[in-house]
Parts: structure tokens; sequence; C-alpha cells
């Protein structure tokens, strides 16, 4: 079993729609999850950025985290043909050293279409 | 200005050839990475260092070697180049290491 799993899609979506991404893990250590948007041809960006359980908001963006059930999750409402992107979720431990390193959905490939 | 910056952005070269990647960061970070993402966009860690020195090679083929001449650079290079290396080679970095990372354009390696 992978560290953390996540459906590459393809999703394709009409504009408007809430698109929910969805990522699970098997690490019970994860403590920060992060989800980076990935247009073609250019590097990941990070979009949103979480520590331990909870939700946050960033205008059109939600991510919940729920470590209970190793499920992590981003919302985008009102969506945009400019959220046409690869979504990619990432989490690491806490642990102290200089060894930590973000372990890596394989990335939702997501299509808004007009 | 720009914060991660890798050269060449595109690398298209023969077989067994030999070539280089380099990467500059501007942020102040102490850590940087080298990922390769492949055909299927799946970003591979390679390599980490953290204030030069190295603290995460990933099996990596003895084929590539990473070098820090300082903390604001990291360059590969990769000897005797084979098909299965092309990719999308990217640079990143972070504050502390395995935190919120920073990408570069990424450096697109075509092995022919």
């Amino acid at each position: 079993q992978k560290e953390v799993e996540q459906d590459p899609g393809p999703l394709s979506v009409p504009e408007g729609a809430i698109v929910s991404l969805n990522c699970t893990y098997s690490n019970s250590a994860f403590q920060y999850f992060m989800w980076y948007r990935q247009y073609s041809r250019k590097g990941p960006e990070l979009l949103m950025y979480t520590y331990s359980s909870g939700n946050k908001e960033d205008g059109r963006f939600t991510a919940q985290v729920d470590k209970s059930s190793k499920y992590i999750s981003l919302f985008i409402r009102d969506s945009q043909p400019s959220d046409s992107a690869t979504y990619l979720c990432a989490m690491s431990t806490n642990n102290a050293g200089n060894n930590r390193k973000l372990i890596w959905g394989l990335g939702t490939s997501l299509a808004v279409n007009p | 200005d720009t914060a991660v910056s890798q050269t060449p952005k595109y690398l298209v070269t023969q077989m067994g050839n030999d070539k280089s990647i380099k990467c500059e960061q501007n942020l102040g970070h102490d850590t940087m990475y080298w990922y390769k993402q492949d055909s299927k966009k799946f970003l591979k860690i390679m390599f980490s260092y953290n204030n030069k020195e190295l603290i995460i090679n990933e099996t990596v083929p003895n084929r590539f070697s990473p070098k820090s001449p300082d903390k604001a650079h990291l360059n590969l290079h990769i000897n005797s180049l084979e098909l299965g290396d092309s990719a999308v080679y990217f640079c990143a970095s972070s504050q502390p290491p395995g935190d919120t990372q920073y990408f570069g354009p990424g450096t697109r390696l075509t092995v022919l």
C-alpha cells in the first residue's frame, strides 16, 4: 500500500460546479498537509497548507483534514476554467531532523469546462 | 523576481551524453531538492540538500550527481544519459526541511 493514495482522474466538471478532491494516507504520524496546483508545463505551486486536523478556507478553496479517518480533501467552489490543472496532495511528519520530506500523491487532473 | 530558477528550460540530447541542470533560489532557504516528474506526472524526490549537505538520496542511479556549491544553488549532473532519463526535472527549496516547498519552472529533458 502506498503511503498516500490519490485518484489520478481525470475529473471533468462544468463551470460553476463544486469540486471535491481527496487523498487518503496510511501514516498516522503525518501532521502537515498541503495541496499544490500544477498547470500544464509549469512547476507545482502551493495552494493550501494545514497543520494537524481541521478546516482552512481561502477564497473559493477549502482544505479539510480528518486525521481519525486519515483523509484529506480540497473543495473548490464556483469552479472556473482557470482552475483546470493537476492538484497534488503532499504531507509530512512532525519529526525533527533534516531528513523530513514530503510524501506526494499522484495528482488529480481536473478540467473545468465553460 | 524569480524565487526558484532553473536552466536550461529544455534540454534535448543523445543517449550516452553528459549534461547538467542548474538551480538557484533567492528565498534564503536552507534546503533544496531535485525531483523527477515522469510522463504520468508522478513527482519523485531524488535528492535533498540542507545547507550544502546531502540529507536525502532516494536510490537514484549513481549516474546522477548533485552538487551544492552554496545554499542558494543546487546543480544536477547526469552522466551517460539513457532513454529512461527523459522527464521533467524540478528544483525546489524550503525552510525548514519537509515544510512548504517552492518549485522552479522545470527542465524538460529529452534523451534521443
